[in-house]
């Protein structure tokens, strides 16, 4: 139990236009999501938090309108990168925590290539 | 600021032997700690967690420490196989903040054959 799902895994894309990745919690309920980006050799950095129906919590640093997250339901939540650019190429990971918000339970991740 | 820090990036074993990899976190608010793993190119993996009220747990072949005065934890693999080859991480997190999780550096595990 407890699987979380994102798709695409990968993609590829020109500078300049957006990409939506979806973040799925396949067997349980998502009160709340996380994402988070993770350069080459270097370790999670969450970006935002979410919570179903109700706008996203950015981290520090990470720009709102660029970066722009929808948790319309108890089991899915997306992640926009608008007008893409190569320095926004990463891996894209998305979390879930279930009702008793206890463990996050991660996602297969996402990779970003924007050329 | 808050944060929670590796003190080796990498580390190589020989298999059969026992791994210990290490973390320091800097928020004493920290109440809540997780190891992962993660393979190249997937998703962090759960692997134990331990809540300040505890200073030792135990998983298969997998143990953790808390030491809460130094603020410092450690998860000890036993019998380290060429199957935990992998990216460690550990995370902290205060239990009333919405589970917000800080990451660590993460620690790169090699097992030599």
């Amino acid at each position: 139990g407890a699987v979380v799902s994102q798709h695409p895994s990968w993609v590829i894309c020109k500078s300049g236009t957006s990409v939506k990745i979806e973040c799925r919690s396949l067997d349980f309920q998502a009160t709340t999501m996380f994402w988070y980006r993770q350069f080459p050799k270097q370790s999670l950095m969450l970006m935002a938090t979410s919570n179903e129906g109700s706008k996203a919590t950015y981290e520090q640093g990470v720009e709102k309108d660029k970066f722009l997250i929808n948790h319309a339901s108890l089991t899915l939540s997306t992640l926009t990168v608008t007008s893409a650019h190569p320095e926004d190429s990463s891996f894209y990971i998305c979390s879930a925590t279930g009702l008793a918000g206890d463990r996050q339970f991660f996602g297969p991740g996402t990779r970003l290539t924007v050329l | 600021g808050e944060s929670v820090g590796l003190h080796l990036p990498t580390l190589s074993v020989q298999e059969g032997d026992n791994s210990i990899i290490n973390c320091a976190y800097s928020n004493s608010a920290s109440d809540y700690f997780i190891w992962y793993k993660q393979e190249s190119g997937k998703g962090p993996q759960f692997i134990i967690d331990i809540r300040s009220n505890m200073d030792k747990r135990q998983g298969q072949r997998v143990t953790v420490l808390l030491n809460k005065t130094v603020k410092h934890l450690s998860l000890q693999i036993a019998a380290t196989q060429p199957g935990d080859s992998a990216v460690y991480f550990c995370a902290g997190a205060e239990w009333n903040q919405g589970g917000k999780l800080i990451f660590g550096q993460g620690t790169e595990l090699s097992v030599k054959p």
